[in-house]
């Protein structure tokens, strides 16, 4: 049971225009959501976050939009650079007795063209 | 900055075999995590370990077991290794707690890992 969804496979966007990654996750008790990226050959490295009892986060070029009643956040990347191509994943959390354990949807690549 | 460190990028092994993977981490972090990345399928939660000798199940721990003797390394092993074990891996470490801004999981590199 996928608990964490991202429907979009991948993404190809222009340089210079908005990106938008989609996420839905069917868990209420999910109470911190993450996005991270990951380059090729590399791990993930977060990127930015949000509390469920928000639903905007920004940081630099990368906002993310938190919607609790539907179940959906999203990832804003405006303008959009050719370093930003990678696969983005998000992830959710909550803690339990022992650790804070995220459970991760299934990526979403995105390719920025020239 | 924190420092995840897994031992090899790639290796090679054959059915059956035990196998190894190790991880080590430089911040003192309390929980430290094994997934496995595969095509369509994302990062899936193999074991997790919250302090030393403690251990709990993730999401798909048939065919793993995991020691954690000393607080910076975590290892996962592969009892009788299985073609479908072919797979990324990935170690993660973090502080207690909740995860969030200030304190994320930091992740390893990866091992390429090819049973054959």
């Amino acid at each position: 049971d996928q608990q964490v969804k991202q429907n979009s496979p991948s993404l190809s966007v222009q340089e210079g225009r908005i990106s938008i990654l989609n996420c839905d996750y069917t868990n209420s008790m999910f109470d911190y959501f993450l996005w991270y990226k990951k380059y090729p050959a590399e791990g993930p490295t977060f990127l930015i976050s949000i509390s469920s009892i928000k639903d905007k986060n920004e940081d630099g070029r990368f906002t993310v939009f938190l919607n609790k009643s539907a179940k959906h956040l999203s990832l804003h990347i405006v303008p959009s650079q050719p370093g930003d191509s990678a696969v983005y994943f998000c992830a959710a959390s909550y803690l339990t007795g022992t650790a804070s354990k995220l459970t991760f949807g299934t990526g979403t690549r995105l390719q920025v063209t020239l | 900055d924190v420092k995840v460190t897994q031992s090899s990028r790639y290796l090679v092994k054959r059915t059956g075999e035990k196998v190894f993977l190790e991880c080590v981490q430089d911040m003192d972090h309390e929980n430290m995590f094994w997934y496995r990345q595969d095509p369509g399928l994302g990062l899936r939660l193999i074991y997790f370990s919250y302090d030393v000798k403690m251990k709990e199940k993730g999401d798909i721990p048939e065919g793993y077991s995991v020691s954690r003797e000393k607080k910076e390394r975590f290892s996962l092993i592969l009892e009788s290794a299985s073609t479908n074990q072919t797979s990324m891996y990935l170690c993660a470490s973090s502080l207690q707690g909740q995860v969030d801004s200030n304190q994320p999981q930091h992740f390893g590199d990866g091992t390429r890992l090819s049973i054959l």
